[in-house]
């Protein structure tokens, strides 16, 4: 059972515009957030994170924004620039295990 | 400061044969989580060791065991190889459970059963 949802496969982004990223959760004892970017034969890389206690926190141009009524958050990018193009996975954890849950990914595609 | 490393980067078996697959975690950490990432997937929790024991397991058969070492590294056996066995074995570290939970990942290794 998918308990991390990221219903969009992928996007396609002009360089300089904004990319936004969905992720939906169904677990309410989820109380920590975070991004992940993954380029091709690499682990994925720490990007962001938000706690539950928050609705947004930014770092640079990446920005998560945390609705807990809806059960969603999402990743802002602005600009978005040609090397961000990877996939970038959503994932949840609570606090009271180990486990990161994950969502399928987005395909994030900067075009010049 | 060093990052989290994971040994082999490739690995060819047979179904039926048996696996072992390294990590060695970034300073400082002190506990390893091992994920599988199948082909078009999120990675998926098989478990974490923390103070040389597995402390929890996702939905993963016994046949997927591990240990950690003193130095915090670690080691991910597989038994029975299966043909869906096949994936991205990533390990994961970080500091213990309520002081951090951002989990720092190495490059993966990429077991092909055959």
């Amino acid at each position: 059972d998918q308990q991390v949802k990221q219903n969009s496969p992928s996007l396609s982004v002009q360089e300089g515009r904004i990319s936004i990223l969905n992720c939906d959760y169904t677990n309410s004892m989820f109380d920590y957030f975070l991004w992940y970017k993954k380029y091709p034969a690499e682990g994925p890389t720490f990007l962001i994170s938000i706690s539950s206690i928050k609705d947004k926190n930014e770092d640079g141009r990446f920005t998560v924004f945390l609705n807990k009524s809806a059960k969603h958050l999402s990743l802002h990018i602005v600009p978005s620039q040609p090397g961000d193009s990877a996939v970038y996975f959503c994932a949840a954890i609570s606090n009271s295990g180990y486990a990161l849950n994950f969502g399928k990914g987005t395909s994030l595609l900067v075009t010049p | 400061e060093t990052g989290v490393t994971q040994s082999p980067t490739h690995l060819i078996k047979t179904r039926g044969q048996q696996v072992t697959l390294r990590c060695s975690s970034q300073s400082g950490h002190n506990t390893v989580s091992w994920y599988q990432q199948a082909l078009g997937q999120g990675p998926q929790f098989i478990f974490p060791y923390y103070r040389e024991e597995e402390n929890g397991r996702g939905n993963f058969p016994p046949r997927f065991s591990g240990l950690q070492f003193p130095n915090y590294s670690s080691e991910l056996n597989v038994n029975a190889l299966e043909l869906d066995d096949s994936a991205l074995y990533l390990c994961a570290s970080s500091l213990e459970r309520g002081r951090s939970y951002e989990q720092y990942f190495g490059p993966g290794t990429r077991l092909t059963v055959t």
